[in-house]
């Protein structure tokens, strides 16, 4: 079955750093890769996808590229600021048509610090 | 983007009594619609896919019996948590998958604490 592993948190950067969060899947096929975040006390919110291998999802400074070739998708950001304090779910889903449900990652909690 | 609302966004009850949650999407029309429940420090548990016009198919291990998910319409999927028990408190999240984006898109979601 498909599988999302996540490095594990919680991680504390200070404001400015450069941030890794490590994620690797296991799928059958050509799954969709995503990236959402969840800050506290609410729902996710979609941060990026990418959708098939060498694309290279982008917004608010993030960006993750589908590397096929070592089933990766790791989410990088140049300069964190601490309001990118959150956690973050890495998730993929099947490529099949009409086929909606995602595997998530544990979640790797973000803290940044001034 | 697409919005997903639920409402309420908190609830208190008293065990016994019933709880519905309410999930819609307001710009686009979801013909599936997804429900989970995440504990304090964790990641999302998937609960249930609710169709629009059919039944609900539940994971392993939740009750359909206590959880009955209706998804009449392609907007809207409602949750609604029977004779809930202080263990039933928790935070229940709902999604929306926009077939022309072919992306989940996710609600605030519902903290319930039951008494």
């Amino acid at each position: 079955g498909n599988s999302v592993t996540q490095m594990e948190g919680p991680v504390t950067l200070s404001e400015e750093a450069f941030l890794t969060i490590n994620c690797t899947y296991t799928a059958t096929g050509y799954p969709s890769l995503f990236w959402y975040v969840q800050y506290p006390g609410e729902g996710l919110q979609l941060l990026l996808k990418a959708t098939k291998a060498d694309d290279k999802g982008s917004n608010k400074g993030f960006e993750a590229t589908y590397r096929k070739e070592t089933t990766s998708f790791h989410l990088e950001k140049g300069s964190v600021q601490v309001s990118d304090s959150a956690v973050y779910f890495c998730a993929l889903k099947d490529s099949g048509a009409g086929s909606y449900q995602l595997t998530f990652g544990k979640g790797t909690k973000l803290s940044v610090i001034p | 983007g697409a919005v997903v609302s639920q409402h309420p966004s908190w609830v208190i009850c008293k065990s016994g009594t019933s709880v519905k949650i309410e999930c819609r999407s307001l710009d686009f029309q979801a013909t599936t619609m997804f429900w989970y429940r995440q504990f304090p420090k964790q990641s999302l548990m998937l609960m249930a896919t609710s169709n629009e016009g059919s039944k609900a198919t539940y994971e392993q291990g939740v009750e359909k019996d206590k959880f009955l998910i209706n998804h009449a319409s392609l907007t809207l999927s409602t949750l609604t948590v029977t004779s809930a028990h202080p263990e039933d408190s928790s935070f229940y999240i709902c999604s929306a998958a926009d077939g022309y984006t072919d992306t989940q898109y996710f609600g605030p979601g519902t903290r319930l604490t039951v008494l």
